[in-house]
């Protein structure tokens, strides 16, 4: 079983439509994440949930919403999609969001999704 | 911003170790440092973290100077499955997220 599993893994749409990529994560983790690697490969968080609760929202346009049904989800829905939203989206888990043991903050990653806005 | 500075390429030869060294002169008492690599078109994956003792696990070992101030990865006998970039990060303290700031990384080729 994949330990951290993203839907689509490559997903081709038009400026201005809507998309969501979905999560799940199997590890019984508290704290799930959605970084955004552009095409200079830089890596950037974009949301943490912990147990369900937005824990870190970065300066991300409203257009992006995070949604956590439960701990072991973790949805990103996009709405009005732009031509620079184009970027591999991955998504990550850890069993605490930062206090307590440094172990506890390992961050499992997806294989990622690949959004290619036309 | 990340709070970690990386030479942006190294070259290996296959089965000679690979030293990978990071400067984090701002790190704080309290923060870790940790190691991730990403092979392409995968996500990242976690190597190892450590404060301030040296560590070792299966895939790599961390050296930590005395003052904090810089760290060494150590991968013993790089292999061409080694190629990767490799990420030095140090972590933001928990009451401000405990987040992970990714920086540029070191682009690792491990060649034959």
């Amino acid at each position: 079983d994949t330990a951290v599993s993203q839907t689509p893994k490559y997903l081709v749409t038009q400026m201005g439509n809507d998309k969501s990529i979905k999560c799940e994560q199997n590890l019984g983790h508290d704290t799930m994440y959605w970084y955004k690697q552009d095409s200079k490969k830089f890596l950037k968080i974009m949301f943490s949930y912990n147990n369900k609760e937005l824990i870190i929202n970065e300066t991300v346009p409203n257009r992006f919403s995070p949604k956590s049904p439960d701990k072991a989800h973790l949805n990103l829905h996009i709405n009005s999609l732009e031509l620079g939203d184009s970027a591999v989206y991955f998504c990550a888990s850890s069993q605490v969001a930062g206090q307590g043991a440094s172990g506890a903050n390992v961050l499992t990653f997806g294989a990622g999704s690949r959004l290619t806005v036309l | 911003d990340a709070k970690t500075t990386q030479p942006p390429s190294m070259d290996c030869a296959e089965g000679r170790a690979a030293n990978l060294p990071c400067n984090h002169s701002t790190i704080s008492g309290n923060e870790y440092v940790y190691w991730y690599r990403q092979i392409h078109s995968q996500g990242p994956q976690y190597i190892i973290h450590g404060l301030k003792n040296n560590e070792t696990n299966e895939m790599a070992s961390l050296i930590i100077t005395e003052d904090r101030k810089s760290s060494t990865l150590i991968l013993p006998h790089a292999t061409l499955r080694d190629t990767a970039v490799y990420y030095c990060i140090v972590r933001v303290a928990w009451n401000q997220g405990g987040k992970l700031i990714f920086g540029q990384g070191t682009e690792l080729s491990v060649k034959p």
